[in-house]
């Protein structure tokens, strides 16, 4: 059993669609988060699900709003995408405890591709 | 800003010696260090971790070495086998949940 998915693994879409990434994880975790890689391969933290609330919104454009309607799952919705948006989106989740320590398990990636 | 720096995008090391892939940081808040193990088309996964309390962690052919004063660490994994060509990012906590990534070394161990 897969303890990070993302759905879908691919997406490729034209300018200006609203798109949504659906996470879920079955570790029992209390945080989840998403991360973003560029296109010069660098990992940074876009949000993080603590029990279904918002603890970290790094300076991200509005267009992306994450919706967490349960612990186990954290969903990102895009909307009016641009070509910069292109990127791969990993989620991850953690034991809430072990803030600031502990590892993190990442999901498979989805790799978005906006036209 | 990035804060962790991984100044070697790429290494080679021939199968059975020793690899050693560095890590730099320039925030001195960060006390807990781990580097992640990816393959294409996979998410990172997890390798080893070092709270800045220890200065040594190890973990079979895995171990992570840190210097505080100088703000580095390094990885080193011995005996190199071929499956360990993967790109291997250098990560730490700050004070809050999110994991500071390096841009990665990707590591190529030929046989």
């Amino acid at each position: 059993d897969t303890a990070v998915s993302q759905t879908p693994k691919y997406l490729v879409t034209q300018m200006g669609n609203d798109k949504s990434i659906k996470c879920e994880q079955n570790l029992g975790h209390d945080t989840m988060y998403w991360y973003k890689q560029d296109s010069k391969k660098f990992l940074k933290i876009m949000f993080s699900y603590n029990n279904k609330e918002l603890i970290i919104n790094e300076t991200v454009p509005n267009r992306f709003s994450p919706k967490s309607p349960d612990k186990a799952h954290l969903n990102l919705h895009i909307n009016s995408l641009e070509l910069g948006d292109s990127a791969v989106y990993f989620c991850a989740s953690s034991q809430e405890g072990h803030r600031g320590s502990g590892e993190q398990f990442f999901g498979p990636g989805t790799r978005l591709t906006v036209l | 800003d990035q804060q962790v720096k991984q100044n070697s995008p790429s290494l080679s090391v021939q199968e059975g010696r020793i690899s050693i892939l560095n890590c730099d940081y320039t925030n001195s808040m960060f006390d807990y260090f781990l580097w992640y193990k990816k393959y294409p088309a996979e998410g990172p996964t997890f390798l080893i971790s070092i709270s800045s309390i220890k200065d040594k962690n190890e973990d079979g052919r895995f171990t992570v070495f840190l210097n505080k004063s100088a703000k580095h660490l390094s990885l080193h994994i011995v005996p190199s086998q071929p499956g360990d060509s993967a790109v291997y990012f250098c990560a730490a906590y700050d004070s809050g949940y999110a994991l500071n990534f390096g841009k990665g070394t990707s590591l190529l161990v030929t046989p």
